[in-house]
């Protein structure tokens, strides 16, 4: 029973390129969370999606930052031209349908560190 | 605002000692509180949940409190190892999302 798969573990992009950081959740859950922990900090909230929709997006930079989980594959966090500041670990959480005894607890991916040099 | 803060920030130990680690917060309404444990370059992982009518519950070596009326909850590790080296994140589930508290980074030392 796989867990929560992200890739790359470790990105190196130069300023002003694309970074795409993917995250398949566990087998059967329904939710993604993305967080991001910079370097000697707590995990920050960045978006929370369901199958193909965005429920809470309020954490995510209101430029350049997008994510997404399409019906089939994984969910996307997509970053356009990075700057040095975008540089940190991006985690991914997964849990299941509400109702189906999820009692709230997120299993973690082990991350990807992008590197923006 | 809903608010999570932990304390101490950092704690250094020797190995074999006890700690406890504390976890205060303001979400309302409540729904559980988790204890999460972070390895070095690793992604979280629960440790223990409480819910509003527990009181105390452990895991191997790893006790949670929780006082729902002051809103506290503490971490305590008995006789610690090196393994125990880690980052402890103390995560509050409200009516939507979880807040995070920024977590306790312990040491231990031989």
């Amino acid at each position: 029973n796989a867990g929560v798969m992200q890739n790359p573990r470790h990105l190196v992009r130069r300023r002003g390129q694309e970074a795409r950081l993917r995250c398949s959740p566990m087998k059967g859950h329904s939710h993604v969370y993305w967080y991001r922990q910079l370097p000697e900090e707590g995990l920050k909230f960045m978006v929370y999606l369901q199958k193909e929709n965005i429920i809470d997006e309020s954490g995510m930079p209101k430029e350049r930052f997008s994510a997404e989980f399409p019906k089939e594959g994984p969910s996307i966090l997509r970053i356009q031209q990075v700057v040095r500041g975008d540089s940190a670990a991006y985690f991914c959480a997964s849990s299941p349908p509400s109702g189906t005894g999820n009692t709230g607890e997120l299993f973690f991916g082990e991350g990807s560190r992008l590197t923006v040099l | 605002k809903n608010q999570v803060e932990q304390s101490p920030q950092s704690l250094i130990i020797l190995e074999g000692k006890n700690c406890t680690l504390q976890c205060n917060y303001t979400v309302s309404p409540f729904s559980n509180l988790r204890w999460y444990k972070q390895d070095t370059g690793r992604g979280p992982v629960s440790l223990t949940i409480m819910t509003f009518s527990e009181n105390t519950k452990s895991n191997g070596r790893y006790t949670a409190t929780l006082d729902a009326d002051t809103k506290q909850s503490s971490l305590h590790i008995t006789a610690s190892q090196l393994s125990d080296s880690a980052s402890y994140i103390c995560v509050v589930k409200g009516a939507g999302k979880s807040t995070f508290g920024d977590g306790t980074t312990l040491t231990v030392k031989p």
